[in-house]
């Protein structure tokens, strides 16, 4: 079964940082695009950053450029997403998703539970 | 980059067909693929179409996308609606440095 497990997440002060991991089994790790995915309560979905299969290639939303870093240790089958310099703004259920291809841009296709980070 | 607009919600009955719109306010909407997905409460998304109008297996034919370019926007149809279908919907698309979901719609079957 195809699987994707957050952990990390949890209650920081303004200007701390975090670092969110992603656990995949279920498929072959490096052979798919991955991606953060972050949603405050009660609001929509925003995409945060994303990175190739061979981790070569990162994307981020304009708002976390600077301050958080995305990357992958295929030998592991990890993600992990590093959040610095924290803000209120920033607070939000951060789900990972794996792209159907190696390209960043597919459809999302697996979604994980999602970890909750706090900044207050 | 661009925004993606949709509706804040929509509400339809039983056995009836939905349309929920999602515009692309710069760049064209046939320039990249639309992808749609479903969030009931509590739970992660699931995509319910993907390349605009592939709908992923398992997803019942009952969903269906398409464009239009002379409104640069993307829709999602759901017929024969369910009350299972009662979740928000959010579109989905992207330029060559992001990726853009829309602000979701929640749909209610009453």
């Amino acid at each position: 079964e195809v699987q994707l497990l957050e952990s990390g997440g949890g209650l920081v002060q303004p200007g701390g940082s975090l670092r969110l991991s992603c656990v995949a089994s279920g498929f072959t790790f490096n052979t798919y695009a991955l991606t953060w995915v972050r949603q405050a309560p009660g609001k929509g979905l925003e995409w945060v950053s994303g990175i190739t299969g061979s981790g070569d290639n990162t994307y981020y939303v304009d708002s976390v450029k600077g301050r958080f870093t995305i990357s992958r240790d295929n030998s592991k089958n990890t993600l992990d997403l590093q959040m610095n310099s924290l803000r209120a703004e920033d607070t939000a259920l951060y789900y990972c998703a794996k792209s159907s291809s190696w390209d960043w841009t597919d459809a999302f296709d697996i979604w994980g539970q999602g970890t909750m980070v706090t900044v207050s | 980059n661009f925004m993606l607009t949709q509706p804040h919600s929509v509400s339809e009955s039983p056995g009836k067909t939905v349309s929920i719109s999602c515009t692309r306010s710069s760049g064209s909407i046939a320039g990249n693929y639309v992808q749609w997905y479903q969030q009931r409460p509590g739970s992660s998304p699931t995509a319910v179409i993907y390349e605009n109008n592939q709908r992923p297996s398992g997803v019942p034919d009952r969903f269906s996308g398409s464009i239009d370019s002379s409104s640069n926007s993307a829709s999602l149809t759901i017929s024969g609606l369910r009350t299972e279908d009662e979740a928000d919907y959010y579109c989905q698309s992207y330029d060559t440095t992001a990726v853009v979901f829309g602000g979701g719609t929640k749909l209610t079957v009453l």
